[in-house]
């Protein structure tokens, strides 16, 4: 079946520094895949999504490339801020005709001044 | 534009009672799907209603229910409580349930069995 492997967390890191969130899936056909985010005491809100192989989504200086080859859809930052400690979700979309959200476990950040 | 709004927003429950928790989409969208979020096992689908027609199931024993009306609304009811059911319950709403569409999420709903 379909499944999301992210990272597990924590990860802390200083303000300015760079973010890796590793996503990987398994999928049968062509689904769409979506970056997530839980502030505290919140629900989750969309941060990019990408629906087709090599594409790129971007939001808040946040990127993540669809990649097929690797099955993977990794988030990255280049300069992280206090304000993005957060959980973050690694979805994806089945592209078969069922419309389920599968999510991974979430992985949470937490940026130091 | 409205977002999603869910109430009760906390509740709390003793065991073997049942509760309703209630969503109400963005306006316009006709489909909302409901998740179960625990620190275990993460977020997990529990149904998905378009057009007050349960179209997609997830995992979940047969006392989690739900039904969609005529304007969008959606309920959730989970009978017979257990201890495991404590959770946040999630509900998302979205244009028309296709695979490439966002889902808007509500805040959730805290439930806390005892």
């Amino acid at each position: 079946g379909n499944s999301v492997t992210q990272m597990e967390g924590p990860v802390t890191l200083s303000e300015e520094a760079f973010l890796t969130i590793n996503c990987t899936y398994t999928a049968t056909g062509y689904p769409s895949l979506f970056w997530y985010v839980q502030y505290p005491g919140e629900g989750l809100q969309l941060l990019l999504k990408a629906t087709k192989a090599d594409d790129k989504g971007s939001n808040k200086g946040f990127e993540a490339t669809y990649r097929k080859e690797t099955t993977s859809f990794h988030l990255e930052k280049g300069s992280v801020q206090v304000s993005d400690s957060a959980v973050y979700f690694c979805a994806l979309s089945d592209g078969s005709g069922t419309y389920k959200y599968i999510f991974g476990t979430g992985t949470r950040l937490k940026v130091l001044a | 534009k409205a977002g999603v709004t869910q109430t009760p927003r906390y509740l709390i429950k003793t065991r073997g009672q049942q509760v309703t928790l209630s969503c109400s989409p963005i306006s316009g969208h006709r489909s909302v799907s409901w998740y179960q979020q625990t620190p275990g096992q993460g977020l997990q689908f529990l149904f998905e209603y378009f057009s007050e027609t349960q179209r997609n199931k997830g995992n979940f024993p047969g006392r989690f229910s739900g039904r969609q009306f005529s304007n969008s609304r959606s309920e959730m009811n989970v009978s017979t409580l257990e201890l495991g059911d404590s959770a946040l319950y999630l509900c998302a709403s979205s244009l028309a349930g296709v695979s490439m569409e966002t889902q808007y999420f509500g805040p959730g709903t805290r439930l806390l069995v005892l």
